[in-house]
Order: C-alpha cells, then sequence, then structure tokens
C-alpha cells in the first residue's frame, strides 16, 4: 500500500500557485519523494524527484521539510492544463512505484 | 523526445481469449513495468522486468499473465483466458536504470472485455 497521505481534492485559482502537500511520516532514509500526475486517463507522468533538500525544475518546485516526514509541490503559475490527479509517492531506489489515489487538482479559470 | 509507445491503443475481446498488449520501451533503457488502471481506481503495479526476467510482481500477476522481451525492442504482456474483470488500461512504464530516474510511461492500452 501507499506510504503517504494527500488530500483527495483541491481547487486553485488559473494564474495562482498551487501547493499540493503530502505527508510520508514513515519514510525511511533511502527513500525518495516523487511526484507524478496523470491528466485524464493518460499514462502518469513524472514532474519531480527529491531525497532532502529542496528541488526545482521547469515544471515544479518540491519542499521537502527538515524530518523528511512531509513535502509540498508547488506548481507556480497553473493553468488550465495543469488540471489532473498529483501522486505524491514514496520509493526506494530501484524500486517500484506505488501509487495512491492522489489529490485532484482542479484548476478554475 | 524519447517516448514509450504502446500498441494496441484499444482492444475489445471476447471473455476466454488470450490477447497481447505490446509496448516500445525507451531505447537503451533497462528496466521495464507495467501497471494496470480499472475505470475509476488508482494505478496498480503488476510487474517490474530487468535483464530478461521478472524481477518483482504483484499478486495480480498470477498465472494468466506473462510478460516477455522477444527481441531488443518490444516488451509484451500477454493475458490468458481474459477475464471481464481484466477490462482496464493498461500502462507500459521504463526507466534508464540511472538512479534514481525516473519512470517514463506510454499513453495505454485500453482492454475491453465482454
Amino acid at each position: 500500500d501507499a506510504k503517504t497521505t494527500q488530500p483527495p481534492s483541491m481547487d486553485c485559482a488559473e494564474g495562482r500557485a498551487a501547493n499540493l502537500p503530502c505527508n510520508h511520516s514513515t519514510i525511511s532514509g533511502n527513500e525518495y519523494v516523487y511526484w507524478y500526475r496523470q491528466i485524464h486517463s493518460q499514462g502518469p507522468q513524472y514532474i519531480i524527484h527529491g531525497l532532502k533538500n529542496n528541488e526545482t525544475n521547469e515544471m515544479a518546485s518540491l519542499i521537502i521539510t527538515e524530518d523528511r516526514k512531509s513535502s509540498t509541490l508547488i506548481l507556480p503559475h497553473a493553468t488550465l492544463r495543469d488540471t489532473a490527479v498529483y501522486y505524491c509517492i514514496v520509493r526506494v531506489l530501484g524500486g517500484k512505484l506505488i501509487f495512491g489515489q492522489g489529490t485532484e487538482l482542479s484548476v478554475k479559470p | 523526445e524519447p517516448e514509450v509507445t504502446q500498441t494496441p491503443s484499444h482492444q475489445v475481446t471476447q471473455m476466454g481469449q488470450e490477447v497481447i498488449l505490446r509496448c516500445v520501451p525507451i531505447s537503451n533503457h533497462l528496466y521495464f513495468y507495467w501497471y494496470r488502471q480499472i475505470l475509476g481506481q488508482k494505478v496498480e503495479f503488476l510487474v517490474s522486468f530487468y535483464n530478461n526476467e521478472i524481477s518483482e510482481k504483484s499478486e495480480i500477476f498470477d498465472d494468466q499473465f506473462s510478460v516477455e522481451r522477444p527481441d531488443g525492442s518490444n516488451f509484451t504482456l500477454k493475458i490468458r483466458s481474459t477475464k471481464l474483470e481484466d477490462s482496464a488500461m493498461y500502462f507500459c512504464a521504463s526507466n534508464g536504470g540511472r538512479p534514481p530516474g525516473e519512470l517514463f510511461f506510454g499513453e495505454g492500452s485500453r482492454l475491453t472485455v465482454l
């Protein structure tokens, strides 16, 4: 079973930052935090991952707390096309991804 | 940009028939996966494959299922004697093996069992 807890749904206004929280209180020292999203029934899409430090790429930023028990995915300027289910997943090196229910993000005009 | 491709995009079959879903992973990737998603439910892990053998499988992946890498490019999922409950989207994914590398997913094959 998934080792993360996410709110089932969130709304965000277009152009505003979307902050998606995730709890992973039982994360092990060798587990990474990954974020994927799934738009409609398309294949899941990788967004970002991190171990300890905050990470940023062209899609998003990942903020991981110092104790690593929670993280936040930030979409800095959400667009309508960011409407999707967002999955927070913890994964050991080389391990499989186990998807939970994720957070259904609705970006509204 | 390299991508994982899957065929067919949609297959309709009669209960009891065998189906083969095909995937072409990203060239030079080493790890391959199959996942499925029943309509309205979460994405479920089926099996992982590395070095021409199964490295891990879920309890869903029973004797009805098999995977194969018949040549250097294709990765197939065979479902024998399909059941109604096998109706789902099946996603193939590949990973370059360079840790902690992300998985790249295909667009999926929708299987409908009548």
